[in-house]
């Protein structure tokens, strides 16, 4: 079984401050893909990334997959009280399919104005 | 809006009874996911099919069970159910078969509650 470790678990910050949260595994993974999950709704994909290295942007979210493609980290800039939500990464193993995707707990994160 | 829709939203049941959620996926999507979340465990893969057919099958109880009816919606059954399955039920939709280079889209979920 390959388990994804999200840490931190909960992070509360106020409006405009930088922050990273990181998705670690001992497991090579073929592809990382980047969820946020609001209150009360199912989860959003924001990206997926593939190569060892790739650096992805989508506007202040930086997110990069490790040389090794076991962990890979996701980096907000300046952020924003609608940011909050549930941040889930997932591993992929081959192109067997969803049904092997494997989640982490995710990091709840809290954006206060 | 994920264009995935699941009902009921909420459900409050006891022990030992049965439940059916149901789930229709976006229009054109071929594949539907059953996905359960929890705190301890977070968010577990049940089953999937396409077009009709079971394609996989992840930590689903033998007390659960899903199908996919001919206009692609998809029903998951709950039955015998215990204190433990209190959970959120997802429901994803694809548009093929489910490789990594698809998006996979979530309905809002089914909030279950065993008492």
């Amino acid at each position: 079984t390959q388990l994804l470790e999200q840490s931190p678990q909960f992070l509360s910050i106020q409006e405009g401050e930088n922050l990273t949260v990181y998705c670690n595994s001992s497991s090579v993974f073929s592809s990382l893909q980047w969820y946020r999950q609001e209150p009360g709704e199912g989860p959003v994909l924001l990206v997926t990334v593939v190569t060892g290295g790739e650096v992805k942007k989508l506007k202040r979210l930086t997110f990069q997959f490790g040389d090794a493609r076991k962990d890979s980290s996701l980096h907000i800039t300046a952020a924003q009280p609608g940011d909050t939500g549930l941040y889930l990464c997932a591993g992929g193993v081959g192109n067997s399919g969803y049904s092997t995707l494997t989640f982490g707990k995710g990091t709840m994160l809290l954006v206060s104005p | 809006d994920s264009g995935v829709t699941q009902t009921p939203k909420h459900l409050i049941t006891a022990t030992g009874q049965r439940v059916t959620l149901r789930c229709s996926p976006r229009s054109g999507d071929l594949s539907v996911y059953w996905y359960q979340q929890s705190l301890d465990q977070g968010l577990q893969f049940l089953i999937q099919y396409y077009n009709g057919e079971e394609r996989a099958k992840g930590n689903i109880l033998e007390r659960f069970s899903a199908q996919q009816f001919p206009d692609l919606h998809s029903e998951l059954n709950l039955s015998s159910l215990e204190l433990g399955d209190s959970a959120l039920y997802f429901c994803a939709s694809s548009v093929g078969p489910g490789a990594h280079n698809e998006k996979l889209f979530f309905g809002s979920g089914t909030q279950l509650s065993v008492l």
